[in-house]
């Protein structure tokens, strides 16, 4: 499977758009770009996913790179209930679609 | 809409003995999946299913073993319990697979198991 590369740790001041990277250089041409949050004390909560083109939902919107190398989540006003540990994660539609691996994500810290 | 259930949410267990975690969902996915985490790190997969009657190994299968009787339940079995299984236990469920799922998966709120 490709692999990811998050930052360790992030923080935002609330009320503000959050910016959290990923880097996925070996990403293949029909892997899909998963995000999944994990907040404190509950299982993993699905946010978006893509493949080339940005997407955006209630939740969140993902821009995805011109070559696919890279992703960002957008997080456009962060508030207190999105600390939480960010996953960036890539699936294929089949093979790798049934093994979801979680890396150690990107830990948000948002303050007041 | 109860979505993924986990039962029991805490336990304590002595080395050696056995128990068997249930996880129900009522979405009638045909997908199911049971994760291990310990602290500070990711999800590993333990086993998973995808239908009824149907289960597979993942990433960290040894020590455990599953069953999926019934579409909406996935039981996860210890048969003798180690201190290495310390862990918090999730499962959870999707339409299709993970990459197919159009909204994703969902998951419990996790088993706390702790051996001793």
């Amino acid at each position: 499977d490709a692999k990811t590369t998050q930052p360790n740790s992030m923080e935002s001041n609330e009320e503000e758009p959050v910016h959290l990277p990923c880097n996925h250089s070996t990403i293949s041409g029909t892997d899909y770009i998963h995000w999944y949050r994990q907040l404190p004390s509950q299982g993993p909560e699905y946010v978006i996913h893509g493949l080339t083109s940005n997407v955006n939902n209630r939740m969140a919107s993902l821009a995805i790179a011109e070559d696919r190398k890279s992703s960002t989540l957008i997080l456009h006003r962060a508030t207190l209930r999105d600390a939480a540990v960010y996953y960036c994660i890539l699936l294929g539609l089949t093979g790798g679609g049934n093994k979801l691996t979680f890396g150690t994500g990107t830990q948000l810290k948002v303050e007041l | 809409n109860a979505g993924v259930t986990q039962t029991p949410k805490f336990r304590v267990l002595k080395t050696g003995q056995s128990m068997t975690l249930l996880c129900a969902q009522d979405m009638n996915h045909e997908y199911m999946y049971w994760y291990r985490q310990d602290p500070g790190m990711g999800l590993r997969l333990i086993h998973y299913s995808v239908g009824e009657g149907t289960t597979a190994k993942g990433e960290v299968p040894d020590g455990y073993n599953v069953s999926r009787l019934k579409k909406q339940n996935f039981l996860l079995g210890l048969e003798s319990a180690a201190p290495s299984q310390t862990s918090v236990y999730f499962c959870a469920s999707s339409y299709l697979s993970f990459g197919q799922a159009p909204f994703g998966a969902f998951f419990g709120q996790g088993t706390r198991l702790t051996v001793v």
